[in-house]
């Protein structure tokens, strides 16, 4: 398993951008995809998208047009952007890498979570 | 969307208990589910497969059933370090999606 650690603000004014970035550790990138989930209090995990290595990206629909992802695999990391933040976006975001296995796809590695409040 | 039903929401139980968990999915999802442990503050933990011939590394304690819409986690004695919540993920279509979690108490 890789070690994943998410940095970010934890407090983000409404209408602003949200920038995380999720560092792995003790693993190397490829051939997986990397992936966003966040869980509001009192909610369930909603997965919000994931970036593969080649860059391409998967977005949750009912957040497209504010989101992006990007990777950067010389420096282990890869991020999220999440723009037009409102109150609902308030929710602990956690990284994660999805893993092929045998046809199936699971997340094997998660960080942490970072807590962030969208909040004037 | 496939939407992923998870019963109880909360339990409460004791060591040595037989605790069972349910996930109903929306639509027939075949074996596309996962399930995961979580205790608060640290990551989550891949538990194991639905495919329950697929190896994940779970204690024995921990077994799935079910297939297509309807699918159980049961933890056979329940031991000190299974408090936490555990939760479902399809991942036949995307958008992924999880279950509402079951948190298992004392």
């Amino acid at each position: 398993q890789a070690q994943l650690q998410e940095s970010g603000p934890g407090l983000v004014s409404p209408s602003e951008t949200l920038s995380l970035t999720c560092t792995i550790s003790g693993g190397s990138m490829s051939s997986y995809y990397w992936s966003w989930i966040r869980q509001a209090a009192g909610k369930e995990m909603e997965w919000i998208g994931r970036v593969y290595t080649t860059g391409s990206t998967n977005y949750n629909p009912s957040l497209r047009g504010r989101l992006n992802m990007s990777i950067d695999m010389s420096k282990n990391q890869f991020s999220l952007k999440l723009k037009s933040l409102t109150a609902a976006d308030t929710a602990i975001y956690f990284c994660a890498r999805e893993r092929p296995y045998r046809g199936y796809d699971y997340l094997d590695s998660w960080g942490q979570g970072t807590l962030v409040i969208v909040s004037s | 969307d496939i939407q992923m039903t998870q019963s109880p929401s909360s339990l409460s139980a004791s060591v040595g208990d037989r605790v069972t968990i349910t996930c109903r999915a929306s639509q027939t999802i075949d074996l596309d589910l996962n399930w995961y442990q979580h205790k608060s503050g640290e990551a989550p933990k891949f538990l194991m497969f639905a495919a329950s011939g697929l190896q994940s590394g779970a204690p024995p304690r921990f077994t799935v059933s079910g297939s297509g819409t309807d699918f159980t986690l049961t933890i056979t004695s329940l031991q000190l370090e299974d408090f936490a919540t555990y939760f479902c993920q399809q991942t036949r279509r995307a958008p992924l999606t999880f279950g509402g979690g079951t948190k298992v108490e004392i």
